[in-house]
């Protein structure tokens, strides 16, 4: 049971326009939110993160906005840049003293010059 | 801050050989750490949570006496591949949790990973 989804394996967006990537998950439980950035052969990248008791993050060209009644949240890039193509994992955490991460399964973002 | 290294970062062995990969926290102490695996086209699978003192916990389906965890300090996790097969070729990334610079203390800041091939 797939409990963090991202259903769009891949999204494409021209430079200086804004990338919208979408995260679903099904685990009320979960009260913490984070996206990560992953380059091939390389290790994820901590981008931002939410806690539920928010609605909206923000940090320079990156904002995370959640939606807990419909257990959405999604990551905005504006404007976009070409070095911003990479494949972007949205996970969630429910808290407890393992601090696991249940991870979706990606988005290629390409942005195109 | 929250710097995590991983060493080495590419690794050739023999099939029937051990590979000892390491992951430190460079500018944080890390309660705890996790090792995953990633196969082509795929999510990060995670194999195992370790803290500091104490045995890993292993994920379903990771053999445990094939994938030798051990955490001896707050700063260095190793993962040791015990006798490689061809199977085990794959991407292997390690995360630490506990530092603080930005969010939740749960936030995993991962290493570059290890490339292991195994012949």
């Amino acid at each position: 049971d797939q409990q963090v989804k991202q259903n769009s394996p891949s999204l494409s967006v021209q430079e200086g326009r804004i990338s919208i990537l979408n995260c679903d998950y099904t685990n009320s439980m979960f009260d913490y939110f984070l996206w990560y950035k992953k380059y091939p052969a390389e290790g994820p990248t901590f981008l931002i993160s939410i806690s539920s008791i928010k609605d909206k993050n923000e940090d320079g060209r990156f904002t995370v906005f959640l939606n807990k009644s419909a257990k959405h949240l999604s990551l905005h890039i504006v404007p976009s840049q070409p070095g911003d193509s990479a494949v972007y994992f949205c996970a969630a955490s429910s808290g407890g003293s393992n601090y696991k991460l249940t991870f979706g399964k990606g988005t290629l973002l390409t942005v195109n010059p | 801050g929250a710097v995590v290294s991983q060493h080495p970062s590419r690794v050739i062995c023999k099939s029937g050989t051990s590979v000892k990969i390491e992951c430190r926290s460079l500018d944080f102490q890390a309660t705890t750490m996790f090792w995953y695996r990633q196969f082509p086209k795929q999510s990060l699978m995670l194999m195992a949570t370790s803290n500091e003192g104490s045995k890993a916990t292993y994920e379903q389906g990771v053999e445990k006496d094939k994938f030798l965890i051990n955490h001896a300090s707050l700063t260095l996790s190793t993962l040791t591949v015990t006798s490689a097969h061809p199977e085990d070729s794959s991407f292997y990334i390690c995360s630490a949790s506990g530092g603080t610079s930005k969010g939740r203390t749960e936030t995993q800041y991962f290493g570059p990973g290890t490339r292991l091939l195994v012949l």
